[in-house]
């Protein structure tokens, strides 16, 4: 069964370093998400992406965030300089429609010291 | 803004008994809903989703879940809970008018008792 990955699975950074999270969706998908999860938190919408351009996008997902598809198959996640409170789980997840059911990854654990 | 809760922080049920996790959505439109697992070490699994038609929707795993749209509700569902079953649950909303982001529940942890 087809299924989103991301790599790393864990990551250790220091305060103001750039960091990238790596996702590849399901192949023939056309929507991918950035969601994240800060530990005792609720799983909160980043971004949603769609040829090529950002569709929708939180608050949270501010200038120090980008996102990018820069082949046919990896959809990444830069956070540019990063704070202790980007510590977090992050998922990646992808759809073959809008609205429809979104798959997520396993998530990359980013500790930021 | 539309939001999710789930207001059992943890349960904790014996193995062959049923289970019940409660889902309360706030939104004015017709949401799509949806039940993901986590399992420790593991990613979202998709459990099953609600988008129109029979408000009782089966899942895999024997999960199934009903929409009551009276009591804004979508409530999960086992009728005899395996020792596999052990992880954390959470309910999701998605609605065409917010977009395509999912907002989600804080996750219900259950703990399976031999």
């Amino acid at each position: 069964e087809p299924e989103v990955t991301q790599t790393p699975s864990h990551q250790v950074t220091q305060m103001g370093q750039e960091v990238i999270l790596r996702c590849v969706p399901i192949s023939n998908h056309l929507y991918f998400y950035w969601y994240r999860q800060i530990l005792g938190q609720k799983v909160e919408f980043l971004v949603s992406f769609y040829n090529n351009e950002i569709s929708e996008k939180s608050e949270i997902f501010d200038d120090q965030f980008s996102v990018e598809r820069p082949d046919g198959s990896n959809f990444t996640l830069k956070i540019r300089s990063t704070k202790l409170e980007d510590s977090a789980m992050y998922f990646c997840a992808s759809s073959d429609m809008v609205f429809e059911t979104q798959y997520f990854g396993p998530g990359t654990r980013l500790l930021v010291l | 803004a539309q939001s999710v809760t789930q207001p059992d922080i943890h349960i904790t049920v014996s193995e062959g008994a049923s289970l019940e996790l409660r889902c309360n959505y706030s939104y004015g439109a017709t949401p799509y809903l949806f039940w993901y697992v986590q399992s420790p070490g593991q990613g979202l699994q998709l459990l099953l989703k609600y988008f129109s038609g029979d408000t009782l929707v089966q899942g895999i795993k024997g999960f199934e879940a009903e929409f009551k749209r009276s009591q804004s509700s979508f409530n999960l569902r086992k009728p005899s809970v395996h020792w596999s079953d052990a992880a954390e649950y959470f309910c999701a909303v998605g609605a065409q008018a917010a977009g395509n982001k999912l907002t989600f529940g804080g996750g219900t942890r259950v703990l399976v008792k031999p």
